[in-house]
């Protein structure tokens, strides 16, 4: 089992630029969640698929972020117009059916807005 | 409102000795219960969980933790660290009910130090 992997690992992107990271999850596992992590906010969710389909988008900050699940195998973070303070660690999780299982984490995509 | 307080930002012990990293919450039920460790650049990884029954939940790599439903706490323990101990422990709370039991609400982490 290979884990949640996400890539790339480091992104480096100059103002208003566009930012895709991607995550697989580990296979088997029909939750899946996307979180980023800065020293100052700490850990924030930020959204969840089910089955592929979009649950809850509660975190997403309203403009220029998006995401999708096309497939049961990948997910997409998009960013638009990135902005310095989009600078963060992205993490995505897998999980079983969702509910309260525990959430197995990717490596993170670093994000670097210039 | 749930929430998660984790009152050391910072934890510095010796190796062989024990550790103790608190953790409070903030519930209005039983919730369900998880302490993470994320190792530097690197995801986080699960060291236990706990869901009901037993207060005391037993991790990987000697790691404990004990849930107190009258102190909203839920403490982890280590017997002896090893320096590979190093590393940013958070405490983390998910509903056990209700439509947004997928939701993990993260302490703000500690940051052990191990030193030989």
């Amino acid at each position: 089992n290979a884990g949640v992997i996400q890539t790339p690992r480091h992104k480096v992107t100059g103002k208003g630029q566009e930012a895709t990271l991607w995550c697989e999850p580990i296979s088997g596992h029909s939750a899946v969640f996307w979180y980023r992590q800065t020293i100052v906010q700490g850990l924030e969710f930020l959204t969840y698929f089910r089955n592929q389909a979009p649950i809850d988008d509660s975190g997403m900050p309203k403009e220029r972020f998006s995401a999708q699940m096309p497939n049961q195998s990948h997910s997409t973070l998009k960013i638009q117009s990135t902005q310095p303070q989009d600078s963060a660690v992205y993490l995505c999780a897998s999980s079983l059916v969702g509910g309260s299982y525990e959430q197995y984490f990717g490596p993170g995509t670093r994000l670097t807005v210039l | 409102a749930q929430s998660v307080t984790q009152p050391d930002a910072r934890v510095t012990v010796s190796e062989g000795a024990s550790l103790q990293l608190r953790c409070k919450y903030s519930y209005s039920g039983t919730p369900y219960l998880f302490w993470y460790v994320q190792y530097p650049r690197q995801g986080l990884q699960l060291l236990l969980k706990y869901y009901s029954g037993d207060p005391v939940v037993q991790g990987v790599n000697g790691f404990e933790a004990e849930f107190s439903k009258s102190n909203s706490s839920f403490h982890l323990r280590k017997a002896s660290v090893h320096w590979s101990d190093s590393a940013v422990y958070f405490c983390v709370l998910s509903a056990n009910s209700g439509g947004s039991n997928y939701k993990l609400t993260f302490g703000k982490g500690t940051l052990l130090t191990v030193t030989p």
